[in-house]
């Protein structure tokens, strides 16, 4: 099992330019998500996605959509980038939802992503 | 949202016991309390996770206070491999998110 793959791992941006962030996760999970970490920051959640076809927003939405056309797949957009977007993303699949359950989330490796 | 209080750093020797405090003294809800951690340059990784009493599992242990507003996370044998940052995560309540805060940079010297 490659478990949760993320893909680019680096990339860098204009102001202004788009981008797809794509995560794929071989493990079945139903629950998705994506996350932000700022420099010496803990993470904070973009959107979430409770299955096929459902996305939802977490703490920090604004300037990023996201679609899950494909259980498996959970894609992250940017649309005009934003130096402010400057971060590494994460993303992360579970087979269970919410601090009311043993509530183990299985991250990705990061993209780091450059806006200048 | 539940607020964390732990230290910024700690450090350990190589083989030696680490205890890992944190506070969560404004937990709300019976959900359970979950720690994960961060390696360099990875991913967050899954510790453990606790309800009400001590728990174990081949990472660490876990000790919750009876009032369930602190808890410690213990690894008994630290390894230079267990360099990290780790993340106490307080219940929310059934939310959706696992809060991260800031976490505690754990060095462990050889």
């Amino acid at each position: 099992n490659a478990g949760v793959t993320q893909t680019p791992k680096f990339r860098v941006l204009k102001t202004g330019q788009s981008m797809t962030l794509l995560c794929a996760q071989d493990m079945n999970h139903e629950y998705m998500y994506w996350y932000r970490q700022d420099p010496g920051m803990g993470l904070r959640l973009i959107h979430y996605s409770v299955g096929e076809g459902t996305t939802a927003k977490g703490e920090v939405p604004d300037g990023y959509n996201v679609s899950r056309l494909k259980k498996q797949n959970f894609l992250l957009g940017l649309e005009s980038a934003a130096p402010s977007q400057t971060s590494v993303y994460f993303c992360a699949s579970s087979s269970t939802f919410g601090t009311g359950t043993s509530y183990e989330q299985y991250f990705g490796p990061g993209t780091r992503l450059t806006v200048t | 949202d539940a607020k964390t209080t732990q230290p910024n750093s700690m450090e350990s020797n190589e083989e030696e016991p680490v205890h890992l405090p944190c506070n969560h003294s404004t937990i709300s809800g019976t959900d359970y309390i979950h720690w994960y951690r961060q390696l360099p340059s990875q991913g967050p990784e899954y510790v453990i996770h606790g309800l009400t009493s001590n728990v174990n599992n081949r990472m660490a242990s876990l000790a919750i206070a009876e009032d369930r507003k602190s808890s410690t996370l213990i690894l008994h044998r630290a390894t230079l491999r267990d360099a990290a940052v780790y993340y106490c995560i307080p219940p929310q309540g059934g939310s959706e998110k696992l809060v991260f805060g800031k976490g505690t940079k754990l060095t462990v010297n050889p």
